[in-house]
């Protein structure tokens, strides 16, 4: 069981380009969720989903897109990338059921944009 | 205005003594709290938690204190291991969200 898988591990890319993130979970979880770390500020939640076919705006949403056409996949989409953008991604999945909502990571993707 | 707060980026502890990392928090509509653990490279991992209707919560070497009145959680480990040293976040759930601190960098030194 892999958990949850993210694509790119790293990505440097012009600013101006549009870029999606990929996210793949096979735990069957409700609930997915992109966070983006940052030095000094933590992970700050970016976009959700509570189940397929619904989606929310966290955080920090601007400039991002995301959609769940299903279960098991959750991308994150750079429209038109800017440097502010440059940051560490990570996708995260939970069961949805209320044990303080355990949330599980992905490796995360190195993304830098120029 | 970060409502949850690691107000030390970094500790130093020896090998076998404890370690005390500390998270303030401003609100009070927070109803679980949790901290997890972050290896250069990797995504963060859930280490322990605590339900608001809790004080303290032991688990191994992990003890996650809360003291609601002062809006205060804290996590100690005892005894310290090399293996400890990482990104220790304290994340605080609402209303199906956790809102993360800043994090604080632990190395443990022999």
């Amino acid at each position: 069981i892999a958990g949850i898988t993210q694509a790119p591990t790293s990505q440097i890319l012009a600013a101006g380009r549009r870029m999606t993130l990929r996210c793949t979970q096979d735990m069957r979880h409700n609930a997915m969720y992109w966070y983006r770390q940052d030095l000094g500020l933590g992970l700050r939640l970016i976009h959700y989903s509570n189940t397929a076919g619904t989606t929310g705006k966290g955080e920090v949403p601007d400039g991002y897109s995301v959609s769940r056409a299903n279960t098991d996949d959750f991308p994150l989409t750079l429209a038109s990338a800017v440097p502010s953008q440059t940051s560490v991604y990570f996708c995260a999945s939970s069961d949805g059921s209320f044990r303080g909502n355990t949330q599980y990571f992905g490796p995360g993707t190195r993304l830098t944009v120029l | 205005d970060q409502q949850v707060k690691q107000n030390s980026p970094s500790l130093s502890v020896q090998e076998g003594r404890i370690s005390i990392l500390n998270c303030d928090y401003t609100n009070s509509m927070f109803d679980y709290f949790l901290w997890y653990k972050k290896y250069p490279a990797e995504g963060p991992t859930f280490l322990i938690s605590i339900s608001s209707i809790k004080d303290k919560n032991e688990d191994g070497r992990f003890t996650v204190f809360l003291n609601k009145s002062a809006k205060h959680l804290s996590l100690h480990i005892v005894p310290s291991q090399p293996g400890d040293s990482a990104v220790y976040f304290c994340a605080l759930y609402s209303w199906g969200k956790l809102q993360f601190g800043a994090g604080t960098q632990v190395v443990v030194t022999p």
